[in-house]
């Protein structure tokens, strides 16, 4: 079965850096977009960033542009989101998502558990 | 702010049919996007329910479905019970916007 798990969450410093890690299993990693999407407490989804399933293009939501990068291992069938100069309102729950849409029509059909992400001084 | 409008509430005894609305514009649900629709139950992640505007996942009850109209979208939930409640959202592509992925703000459904 398919099955997305992430890691990597923990607390840190404004202006810090985290990364975090998706390790999926149970379909062919290499065939399908993946996406973050994050959760700020009590709040709605808000999507982060997407990679294309070869790796040959990556979108960024413009709150994190220029300070989060997308990106994948084929190899070791991982997701990672590389999250540098963070900010308190970069506190959340990120989830990593499979994408099995095609001709630009994005969505998710499986999605981690999340990990938690929070920046605070 | 959405770009995706959903009320904050819904609310419906057992056995009941409601219906969650989701209203766009004409860069995203007017403009003939599909609209996806997701369940979260409370402490979990979400979970996919209506892709494709219409279309259930595997193991999705036949008693939620999807609809479009226009500049919006609706979810509905027939035979309401207990375990429906959840939040639900929405979600669809925006042109007017650099991001690929929109989501509705959310909707808290009580089942009474």
């Amino acid at each position: 079965q398919v099955q997305l798990v992430e890691s990597g969450g923990g607390v840190v410093q404004p202006g810090r850096s985290l990364r975090l890690s998706c390790v999926a299993s149970g379909y062919t990693f290499r065939n399908y977009g993946m996406h973050w999407v994050r959760q700020a407490p009590g709040k709605g989804l808000e999507w982060v960033a997407v990679i294309w399933y070869d790796g040959s293009k990556r979108y960024y939501t413009d709150a994190v542009k220029g300070r989060f990068t997308i990106s994948r291992d084929d190899s070791k069938n991982t997701l990672y989101l590389q999250m540098n100069s963070l900010r308190v309102e970069d506190t959340a729950v990120y989830y990593c998502a499979r994408d099995p849409g095609d001709n630009g029509n994005f969505y998710f059909d499986y999605w981690g558990q999340g990990t938690l992400a929070t920046v605070s001084s | 702010q959405s770009v995706l409008t959903q009320p904050p509430s819904v609310s419906g005894a057992p056995g009941q049919k409601i219906t969650i609305s989701c209203t766009g514009s004409s860069s995203n649900i007017g403009a003939g996007y599909y609209v996806h629709w997701y369940q979260q139950l409370p402490g979990a992640a979400p979970k996919l329910l209506i892709y494709d505007t219409v279309n259930r996942p595997s193991g999705v009850p036949d008693r939620f479905s999807g609809s479009r109209s226009g500049t919006s979208a609706s979810l509905a939930i027939t035979g309401l019970q207990g375990e429906d409640e959840a939040d639900y959202y929405c979600q669809t592509h925006d042109s007017s916007l650099s991001g690929l992925v929109v989501f509705g703000g959310g909707t808290k459904l009580t089942v009474l």
